[in-house]
């Protein structure tokens, strides 16, 4: 089973700021089959990121995800009030498939 | 545009059997994609339970398949969940969602509470 590590568990900014967030794999993922989630309070996560760097219909580009291997991030560049929320990763690519513990991005 | 809605008692009783059910509208669950569970204790983060197809092949989580049975009824247009032999540790939010072609999930429903209390 493949161990996604997330970091940093909460990241504390300010809007118009920018944040980077590290999803790191336990073994390499085929393919790149890692997807970025986005979540908030009472709601299903939401779908920002697939292949790593694929972005979802509807996703602002002040978003982008890279990496690949073992080493993955998502970025948010000039933070909106509304980008405040827990996001997670996942890695579809071999069963079993196994999510992050999550980060969670507060405003300070 | 697919979309998933979760149903079934929001209270079961300490080693009793959960049982969900997910209706799929929108478009025909025996389109070729895999259709999965995923679920989220209170405050925590989120586990795969398992996933079916239209044909009715499973893969389950390796720590719930001993207790997890999935189910699918093409002619209903939706999928289910029963687990049994439930504890306080299986409290949890539970969401079903449609699974990409390409693996990924791009549709969820809106999440259903359920509670293991007696």
């Amino acid at each position: 089973e493949i161990v996604l590590t997330q970091s940093p568990g909460t990241l504390s900014l300010s809007p118009g700021e920018g944040a980077t967030l590290s999803c790191r794999a336990s073994q390499s993922v085929r393919g790149n089959y890692l997807a970025w989630y986005q979540q908030k309070p009472g709601q299903a996560p939401r779908l920002l990121f697939y292949a790593a760097s694929s972005r979802a219909p509807g996703i602002p580009d002040r978003f982008s995800g890279g990496g690949s291997g073992t080493d993955f991030t998502l970025t948010i560049n000039r933070l909106e009030p509304e980008d405040f929320a827990v996001y997670y990763c996942h890695m579809y690519g071999d069963s079993p498939y196994t999510f992050g513990q999550g980060t969670k991005l507060e405003m300070k | 545009q697919v979309q998933l809605q979760e149903s079934g008692p929001g209270l079961v009783k300490p080693s009793g059997t959960l049982s969900l059910t997910c209706v799929v509208t929108g478009g025909p669950i025996s389109d070729p994609n895999w259709w999965s569970w995923v679920r989220q204790p209170p405050g925590k983060g989120l586990e795969w339970i398992g996933e079916i197809y239209h044909s009715g092949n499973t893969n389950y989580s390796p720590s719930l398949k001993s207790r997890v049975t999935l189910s699918v009824d093409t002619s209903k247009n939706h999928f289910s969940l029963n687990m049994n032999s439930v504890t306080a540790a299986d409290t949890a939010v539970y969401y079903c969602v449609k699974v990409n072609t390409r693996g990924y999930y791009d549709f969820w429903g809106q999440g259903t509470l359920v509670t293991v209390s007696s």
